[in-house]
């Protein structure tokens, strides 16, 4: 059954560093998301991208993050300068190969810590 | 923001059915019923959706109530596998997903 990978699986970071956290969705998919999972906490959506564009994005998504497809199948996710409370769990998802009605599949996640 | 209404927990006895209800009352026309599972330290694993009618697939049903503001996922054979914390999110067609707490399921052996 088709994956959504991401890499790395665990990555420890210092306060103010740049981190890029990577993801390959599922080929044929055109709708990408990154969500984050606080430990303890509800999952929460970060950002939608599609056609090469963000879609939607919620408020934690500030100038400190940013989305890129720089080629045909990875999805990165990039964070400026980290801070202590960026540490968490993200997720990245796909969906749809443009029909209605698709679920979403998600990756295993990476495990970002700031120290 | 979509919001539903799931118990808290529930819990169930291996290789009997579970019914896992939720109430999505401000769910609109255009959404669609999502429920996936999440295994601890694990990403969310998609279970099944459906728009209007119900709803069957290799892990599980989905029955949908004929106003769409309640649904109920139905595990035909609860195993020690499917101890998970079950969340039943409604959204748009490929639009962001909102979670909220789930049903911590727990299967007893």
């Amino acid at each position: 059954e088709p994956e959504v990978t991401q890499t790395p699986s665990h990555q420890v970071t210092q306060m103010g560093q740049e981190v890029i956290l990577r993801c390959v969705p599922i080929s044929n998919h055109l709708y990408f998301y990154w969500y984050r999972q606080i430990l303890g906490q509800k999952v929460e959506f970060l950002v939608s991208f599609y056609n090469n564009e963000i879609s939607e994005k919620s408020e934690i998504f500030d100038d400190q993050f940013s989305v890129e497809r720089p080629d045909g199948s990875n999805f990165t996710l990039k964070i400026r300068s980290t801070k202590l409370e960026d540490s968490a769990m993200y997720f990245c998802a796909s969906s749809g190969p443009g029909r209605v009605g698709y679920g979403y599949t998600f990756g295993s996640g990476t495990r970002l810590t700031v120290v | 923001d979509a919001k539903t209404t799931q118990p808290n927990s529930m819990e169930s006895n291996e290789e009997e059915p579970v019914h896992l209800p939720c109430n999505h009352s401000t769910i609109s026309g255009t959404d669609y019923i999502h429920w996936y599972r999440q295994l601890p330290s694990q990403g969310p694993e998609y279970v099944i959706h459906g728009l209007t009618s119900n709803v069957n697939n290799r892990m599980a049903s989905l029955a949908i109530a004929e106003d769409r503001k309640s649904s109920t996922l139905i595990l035909h054979r609860a195993t020690l596998r499917d101890a998970a914390v079950y969340y039943c999110i409604h959204a748009g067609n490929n639009r962001k997903l909102i979670w909220g707490l789930g049903t911590s399921l727990a299967v007893n052996p």
